[in-house]
C-alpha cells in the first residue's frame, strides 16, 4: 500500500494568515493527489485534484503544488469558514489511501 | 446536481453483516466515467477507503477488508451497495458513499452525507 503522511497534524492560525500543509507519499503517485476539507459532522469536500487543479466552486485562495512525492496545500488568507480538517488522498493505486489529516484551528 | 444518499440499518449486531445502499440522484450509476466508492470514518478519526465498484460490475477493495467486503451495483435501481460480514465493534463508523471521476484523476467529487453504523449487541 502507498502510505500518506501529513504535517503538521494540527495548527493554530488567525484569520488572514497564510497556511501551508504538507503531504508526502511513500512512492511515486505522479499527480494523483487530492485534497479534501472536512468540517465536523459533514462529509469531506473536494478542494483540489491532480495535485494543483482547483475543483469547480472552490475559492482561489486554495492552491496546491507538487515536488516529486511531496505535495502542499496552501490557503492564502485564511477565512473563518476555512477552520476544518484537511486530508490528502492518493488516487494513483488501490487501495486508495488518505493522509491522517491536519486540523486547522483558530488561534 | 448529482446527489448520493446512504441508507440501511444504524445498528448491527456483532458477527452479523452490515448492509448499506447508496442511491444516486440526478445522475447515472451506469456512467462509464465514474467509480462508485465506499469510505468510512471512525468517530473522531481519519478516513479509510473501503472499495469501489464500476457500473459493469468490476470492483476492488482494501486488502485489510477484502475478505469481508462485497460491493455491488444495481443499474436498474441506480444504486450501489456495501456488505461487510462478521462485523465487530471496530467496524463502528460513519460510512460514506462517494463518486470518483476518471476525468478528475479519480478524485472523489460527490459524497453522501454519511451513515453512522454502530456495532453492538
Amino acid at each position: 500500500d502507498i502510505q500518506m503522511t501529513q504535517s503538521p497534524s494540527s495548527l493554530s492560525a488567525s484569520v488572514g494568515d497564510r497556511v501551508t500543509i504538507t503531504c508526502r507519499a511513500s512512492q511515486s503517485i505522479s499527480r494523483y493527489l487530492n485534497w479534501y476539507q472536512q468540517k465536523p459532522g459533514r462529509a469531506p469536500e473536494l478542494l483540489i485534484y491532480a495535485a494543483s487543479t482547483l475543483q469547480s466552486g472552490v475559492p482561489s485562495r486554495f492552491s496546491g503544488t507538487r515536488s516529486g512525492t511531496e505535495f502542499t496545500l496552501t490557503i492564502s488568507g485564511l477565512q473563518p469558514e476555512d477552520f476544518a480538517t484537511y486530508y490528502c488522498q492518493q488516487s494513483h493505486t488501490t487501495p486508495r489511501t488518505f493522509g491522517p489529516g491536519t486540523k486547522v484551528e483558530i488561534k | 446536481q448529482v446527489q448520493l444518499q446512504e441508507s440501511g440499518p444504524g445498528l448491527v449486531r456483532p458477527s452479523e453483516t452490515l448492509s448499506l445502499t447508496c442511491t444516486v440522484s440526478n445522475g447515472s450509476v451506469s456512467s462509464g466515467s465514474h467509480f462508485w466508492n465506499w469510505i468510512r470514518q471512525v468517530p473522531g478519526k481519519g478516513l479509510e477507503w473501503i472499495g469501489y465498484v464500476y457500473y459493469a460490475g468490476g470492483s476492488d477493495s482494501s486488502p485489510s477488508l477484502k475478505s469481508r467486503v462485497a460491493i455491488s451495483v444495481a443499474t436498474s435501481k441506480n444504486q450501489f451497495s456495501l456488505k461487510l460480514t462478521s462485523v465487530t465493534a471496530a467496524d463502528t463508523a460513519v460510512y460514506f458513499c462517494a463518486r470518483a471521476g476518471v476525468d478528475i484523476w479519480n478524485a472523489l467529487d460527490i459524497w453522501g452525507q454519511g451513515k453512522l453504523v454502530t456495532v453492538s449487541s
